[in-house]
């Protein structure tokens, strides 16, 4: 099956801070979406990216599906931001399967 | 409009006994996943449903662990014989069809 890799694995920032989160995947795949679990471990829909690029306020995503690779930008970095950022995948058999998350832990 | 929901939120259970987990997709939403997510670890795919086709089990860890979906609405995850291990959250998403998928809040089990 595909495979995900999420890098780095965990980040420490201060409160301000540019970052930028990497998703692998193995396959070709027919979607790509962006969730931020948040600490009472609830997943929001950050973008649904399959290729392209996206923009919604200090976050925004590019993905390159022939290249095989997404990123997911963080902008001016706020505590609010803490939590863990998944990439997820959709290949052919239309399940959807994530990566092990960035841990982003923002310092005021 | 309404989210997914989920119930129960928490669910403490003894070991060895049967629990029932519920998910309300979102109205007009074919596909339905479930998916457990232990503490501090990712999420496992466990079963996903898209319409009138037969599901994708490939996930179910074991033969203790059974989900039904009614047409279009609402699922149900069974676990039978509970095992500690089997303590996580339980996340429930739906989608259309190669569209975002939407999770829910989840259940929390512990198995004491």
């Amino acid at each position: 099956g595909i495979q995900v890799e999420q890098s780095p694995p965990d980040l420490i920032l201060q409160e301000g801070a540019n970052s930028t989160l990497r998703c692998n995947f193995s396959d070709s795949v027919n979607n790509l979406q962006w969730f931020h679990q948040n600490p009472w471990g609830q997943l929001i829909n950050l973008f649904y990216i399959p290729s392209g690029t996206k923009q919604n306020g200090r976050l925004s995503a590019t993905t390159v599906a022939t290249e095989r690779y997404s990123l997911l930008y963080i902008s001016s970095s706020q505590t609010t931001d803490s939590g863990v950022y998944f990439c997820a995948v959709e290949g052919s058999a239309s399940k959807i399967i994530f990566g092990s998350g960035t841990r982003l832990s923002i310092r005021p | 409009g309404a989210g997914v929901s989920q119930s129960p939120s928490n669910k403490v259970t003894e070991k060895g006994k049967d629990v029932e987990l519920r998910c309300d997709p979102i109205s007009g939403h074919t596909a339905l996943y479930w998916y457990r997510q232990r503490l501090g670890q990712g999420l496992e795919f466990l079963i996903y449903f898209q319409g009138n086709s037969a599901p994708d089990k490939s996930g179910l860890p074991s033969d203790r662990f059974s989900a039904e979906r009614t047409g279009e609405s609402v699922s149900t995850l069974t676990i039978q014989r509970t095992q500690q291990e089997d303590s996580a959250v339980y996340l429930c998403a739906s989608s259309l069809v190669r569209s975002a998928r939407y999770f829910g809040p989840g259940t929390r089990l512990t198995v004491t």
